[in-house]
């Protein structure tokens, strides 16, 4: 059973357009979400998180969304940019969905 | 401010060997924890060591053990090598265990059983 879930395995956007990101929960005990960005032959990097006390928090151009009743976050960039291209995992409590691998066109 | 490192960064093994995996924590990281990331797929929790006593631990089986040193170094270590286990394993720390804690992770030693 795959707690954390990512449903779209990649998304592609032009640069400087809005790209949303989702993530779906099973365990109601996650009281903390990260996000990770992960760029090839590197380690996953730490980008944003949010609380459960929370529905929303804000970071520059990254904004994440919870949504707890729904057990829905999704992280929003914006405006996104060509380096944002990478794989992006949720995470609850060190279990990590399978990741979205997000393309910015120029 | 030193960084998570990992060695070796690739490995070659045969089915039923054994391998150990290092990794130097951050500079002032207490807790280590390690992922399987297997093609696709998202990273998956194998144990976390604090204070170089296991504190959590995966679906893995026993053949999956670890150590974390004074230094807060730890090693991964895999008996009996099957297919399955080629993957990257990842590395990462942080100076607390909660799970609210950000985990920084080092680049991962590419593992591939023949």
């Amino acid at each position: 059973d795959q707690q954390v879930k990512q449903n779209s395995p990649s998304l592609s956007v032009q640069e400087g357009r809005i790209s949303i990101l989702n993530c779906d929960y099973t365990n109601s005990m996650f009281d903390y979400f990260l996000w990770y960005k992960k760029y090839p032959a590197e380690g996953p990097t730490f980008l944003i998180s949010i609380s459960s006390i929370k529905d929303k928090n804000e970071d520059g151009r990254f904004t994440v969304f919870l949504n707890k009743s729904a057990k829905h976050l999704s992280l929003h960039i914006v405006p996104s940019q060509p380096g944002d291209s990478a794989v992006y995992f949720c995470t609850g409590k060190s279990t990590f969905g399978d990741g979205t691998t997000l393309t910015v066109k120029p | 401010e030193t960084g998570v490192t990992q060695s070796p960064t690739h490995l070659i093994k045969t089915r039923g060997q054994q391998v150990t995996l290092r990794c130097s924590s951050q500079s002032g990281h207490n807790t280590v924890s390690w992922y399987q990331q297997a093609l696709g797929q998202g990273p998956q929790f194998i144990f976390q060591y604090y204070r170089e006593e296991e504190n959590g631990r995966g679906n893995f089986p026993p053949r999956f053990s670890g150590l974390q040193f004074p230094n807060y170094s730890s090693e991964l270590n895999v008996n009996a090598l099957e297919l399955d286990d080629s993957a990257l394993y990842l590395c990462a720390s942080s100076l607390f265990r909660g799970a609210q804690e950000t985990q920084y992770f080092g680049p991962g030693t590419r593992l591939l059983v023949l």
